[in-house]
């Protein structure tokens, strides 16, 4: 089955500063890459995907990069803020559903 | 809409106790899973239904049953519990764009 790898497990980073962090997949067939974010004592949250047919999506702050040569992909936070503090959860699929999910990012943003 | 909705959101069970997690919808979506979220290890997969009447097995499907008799409802029940069982478990839908959506969760102790 498909394995994901995340990178970092826990980074901190001063506000204004950006955060990257990196995830891995095994499954070549894998076709959709979504990031979720999670807040302290909530539910995770999509907050940005990337299909195999693109490699690059931007929202606002956040961006996400996908090589799928090296089957990995990337979630890149610009201009920080406190704000962004949470748990980030990659996760990738070839069926659409049935997502597997890296074991998270824990991202501290310090004033 | 109400979105994903779970029941109980807190429950303490002895070792050998069975219990039901209820999660129901009213987003009239096919596909619904459960994950269990333990520290360090991310969202793992416990089953899934892509439709009434339609079961599988995820990553981590030992001591847990399912069933999808409607659309709207996904129960997961734990037929004896153990103490490896403690978790916070959330169910999820997916929407047509490949987003799923969150249950608040349930947190379960098994003592």
């Amino acid at each position: 089955g498909e394995n994901v790898e995340q990178h970092p497990s826990t980074l901190s980073v001063q506000e204004g500063d950006s955060a990257v962090i990196k995830c891995t997949y095994s499954d070549s067939a894998s076709n959709y890459f979504p990031w979720y974010k999670q807040e302290l004592g909530k539910r995770p949250q999509l907050i940005i995907d990337i299909r195999s047919n693109v490699g690059e999506k931007k929202d606002q702050r956040i961006a996400v990069t996908l090589n799928k040569t090296a089957k990995h992909f990337s979630l890149h936070i610009t201009e920080t803020q406190p704000e962004d503090s949470a748990v980030y959860f990659c996760a990738a699929s070839n069926s659409g559903y049935a997502l597997n999910f890296g074991k998270g990012t824990s991202l501290l943003v310090t004033p | 809409n109400a979105g994903v909705t779970q029941t109980p959101k807190f429950q303490v069970l002895k070792t050998g106790q069975s219990m039901t997690l209820q999660c129901a919808q009213d987003m009239n979506h096919e596909y619904m899973s459960w994950y269990r979220q333990d520290p360090g290890m991310g969202l793992r997969l416990i089953h899934y239904s892509v439709g009434a009447g339609i079961t599988d097995q995820g990553e981590v499907p030992n001591g847990y049953n399912v069933s999808r008799s409607t659309t709207e409802d996904f129960p997961l029940r734990l037929l004896s519990a153990a103490p490896s069982q403690t978790s916070v478990y959330f169910c999820a839908s997916l929407g047509h764009t490949g987003e799923l959506f969150f249950g608040e969760g349930s947190r379960l102790t098994v003592l």
